[in-house]
């Protein structure tokens, strides 16, 4: 199972807004609507942002907004702050019942 | 408090056979699915495995399959990976994360631990 595609880096200004893409096959991103994405900070586990395409577990800021489209899926973040400094991972449910996840995008604050 | 703590990560030379636990607390061990991720030293993350909230059902990433066990004991809340014929390309800072699902599968995790680090090296 090949990882899914990410950019490896993205960066914008505070206040800005931010998109993240993840992309895909009809095995995985384009055949199910189980696209997760974690942000990580340096030297902490994963958290979870979002799930099933466009779910906010709660706690999670509203501006963590999350789409599908095709075999692409995309993470917005918006009103960028120096706190959404970190690397971000999508995943994705396989049609072989295994998860995927994607190569990683760091985030920079400018 | 809901907590996932990972041990047993050590140094070990390739061919080498290791036992890695997850001891889990603060909620019912049983009613939830478990994984294991990885991520090498400086680069992203890797699904490992994932075991059903009774042990019934294990799946495997391809490059562990044939080497790797999952396996968990609900009378003791905890999870384990056997992980045989170690390879350098192993090398990570393994974690366990609880999947999102009560009784079901949903192929994301809410919960994590801190991880445990598995180095293969002669």
């Amino acid at each position: 199972q090949s990882a899914l595609t990410q950019p490896a880096s993205v960066s914008g200004s505070p206040g800005q807004s931010i998109t993240i893409s993840c992309t895909g096959t009809n095995s995985d991103i384009g055949g199910y609507n189980s696209v997760s994405w974690y942000q990580q900070h340096p030297g902490k586990a994963p958290k979870l942002m979002i799930y099933d395409v466009t779910n906010r577990p709660s706690g999670v800021s509203y501006r963590f907004s999350g789409s599908k489209s095709g075999n692409t899926a995309s993470l917005t973040i918006s009103g960028l702050q120096a706190e959404d400094e970190a690397d971000y991972y999508c995943s994705s449910y396989t049609s072989r019942s295994t998860l995927v996840f994607g190569g990683g995008t760091n985030v920079t604050v400018l | 408090e809901v907590q996932l703590v990972e041990s047993g990560g050590v140094v070990v030379q390739p061919g080498g056979s290791l036992r890695l636990s997850c001891a889990a607390s603060g909620f019912t061990f049983d009613d939830y699915a478990i994984h294991w991720v990885r991520q090498p030293p400086g680069k992203g993350l890797e699904w490992v495995s994932l075991i059903g909230w009774n042990g019934g059902s294990t799946y495997y990433a391809d490059s562990v399959k044939g080497r790797f066990t999952i396996s968990r004991d609900n009378s003791k809340n905890s999870l384990y990976l056997q992980m045989n014929s170690l390879r350098p390309e192993d090398t990570a800072l393994y974690y366990c994360a609880r999947d999102r699902g009560i009784r079901l599968y949903k192929y994301d995790m809410e919960v994590w631990g801190k991880g445990t680090t598995v180095t293969v090296s002669s």
